[in-house]
């Protein structure tokens, strides 16, 4: 069975500092997602990244894969209060499978 | 692109009572669609695959006579909750793979539908 474990659990910061939440497994992931979900909403896609040691940037979110597809991180620089809510990372064995869904990492971005 | 709606966004019934959610994905033709649980503050805990034209396959511990799941379109998927118990409360989420591009495993979550059983 694929774990996926992802860190912190909850994050509670001030605006405009820097964070980075990570996801890790023992499992090798052909993709690995990062969905952001608001309370009351479903998850949004944020990025997939598919390549070992990727690193793909979204404004002031920079994402990577590790070298072994076995882990990925996501970094948000100068956070803002509109950057809360819950970070859930995905990862599949194989590309036509069912994902594996992280704990999740609520943060929280106080003004 | 990529929208998936559902319907309805929130029920409340009696206990005993059935309750049919819908899962559509407005732009795109989705061979698999996904359901899950969610509970305040967790993260999703998948229930089944529903595949359009054959079975739904369920995950360990959800009970099949219990959460029916209907694919019968690309664009649609049904998951009925019958004779609902307040222990079925929760947050009711579903995602779609696109059919035509959706090598990268990535899915398109619908907004998810509450329900609470009194």
């Amino acid at each position: 069975t694929q774990l996926l474990e992802q860190s912190p659990q909850f994050l509670s910061i001030q605006e405009g500092e820097n964070l980075t939440v990570y996801c890790n497994s023992s499992s090798v992931f052909s993709s690995l997602q990062w969905y952001r979900q608001e309370p009351g909403e479903g998850p949004v896609l944020l990025v997939t990244v598919v390549t070992g040691g990727e690193v793909k940037k979204l404004k002031r979110l920079t994402f990577q894969f590790g070298d072994a597809r076995k882990d990925s991180s996501l970094h948000i620089t100068a956070a803002q209060p509109g950057d809360t809510g819950l970070y859930l990372c995905a990862g599949a064995e194989t590309n036509a499978g069912k994902s594996t869904f992280g704990d999740g990492t609520t943060l929280t971005v106080k003004p | 692109g990529a929208v998936v709606s559902q319907h309805p966004s929130r029920v409340i019934c009696k206990s005993g009572t059935s309750v049919k959610i819908e899962c559509r994905s407005l732009d795109f033709q989705a061979t698999t669609m996904f359901w899950y649980r969610q509970f305040p503050k967790q993260s999703l805990m998948l229930m089944a695959t529903s595949n359009e034209g054959s079975k739904a396959t369920y995950e360990q511990g959800v009970e099949k006579d219990k959460f029916l799941i209907n694919h019968a379109s690309l664009t649609l998927s049904t998951l009925t909750v019958t004779s609902a118990h307040p222990e079925d409360s929760s947050f009711y989420i579903c995602s779609a793979r696109d059919s035509r591009g959706g090598k990268y495993n990535e899915q398109f979550f619908g907004p998810g539908t509450r329900l609470t059983v009194l």
